[in-house]
């Protein structure tokens, strides 16, 4: 089966602009993450969907970052404006169910450089 | 503060030694999952641990969770270089699936 696609993989912009990505989830997960890894560290969470509704966003710096999940398939993550602080990689990944503890499958994460 | 603590930060290890990798954690897990990472890539799921006392091993690799479900170690055997790379624990700590993660662990393996 096709892995999570994300889009793009890299991404440079000035502080204080906007950006976004996107991220295609396997066929058939209904649960879709957002992490940010900054250098040098784990990942971590931002927001959580299940389907098309959001489980957790506790750690989503709302006024500044965003989230959707059309029709409980695909999803992008915008960040408006940018600071430098955001500069990280951002995965996406997604499992099959959250009723249970299953795999989590990661995509290969969009690099973001803040200047 | 870091809920998943991973030992070493970082590690070199010769071609065919043995080494393991630590991860502790300070509330009982519901789950704990090792991934590998290389440098600008996703994360490649390892394995997943759910019961206590479980050990999986694939290949070359074997984790094991403690009964207390407290912590975690990742061994590899006849450590090769295309082990090399970035060793992540992360953990459901409150049942809700996301994963909290360590700050991995940095592997390198000589000739």
């Amino acid at each position: 089966e096709a892995g999570v696609a994300q889009s793009p993989r890299y991404k440079i912009i000035e502080k204080r602009q906007s950006v976004a990505f996107w991220c295609n989830p396997i066929s058939g997960h209904a649960t879709l993450y957002w992490y940010q890894q900054i250098l040098g560290q784990g990942p971590k969470l931002l927001i959580q969907f299940q389907n098309n509704g959001v489980v957790d966003d506790s750690q989503l710096p709302k006024d500044r970052f965003s989230a959707e999940r059309l029709k409980g398939v695909d999803s992008t993550l915008k960040i408006q404006p940018a600071k430098l602080e955001d500069s990280a990689v951002y995965l996406c990944a997604s499992s099959r169910t959250s009723g249970s503890i299953s795999e989590q499958f990661f995509g290969p994460g969009t690099r973001l450089t803040v200047l | 503060s870091q809920e998943l603590e991973q030992s070493p930060q970082s590690l070199i290890v010769q071609e065919g030694k043995n080494l393991t990798i630590n991860c502790t954690s300070s509330k009982t897990l519901y789950g704990l999952y090792w991934y590998k990472q290389k440098y600008g890539e996703g994360l490649i799921f390892l394995m997943m641990l759910q019961k206590g006392g479980e050990e999986k091993s694939h290949e070359k690799i074997t984790a094991k969770l403690d009964e207390k479900k407290q912590q975690s170690s990742l061994h590899i055997t006849a450590s090769q270089p295309s082990h090399a790379g970035i060793y992540l624990c992360g953990a459901d700590m409150d049942s809700g699936y996301a994963l909290n993660f360590g700050k991995g662990t940095s592997l390198l393996v000589t000739p």
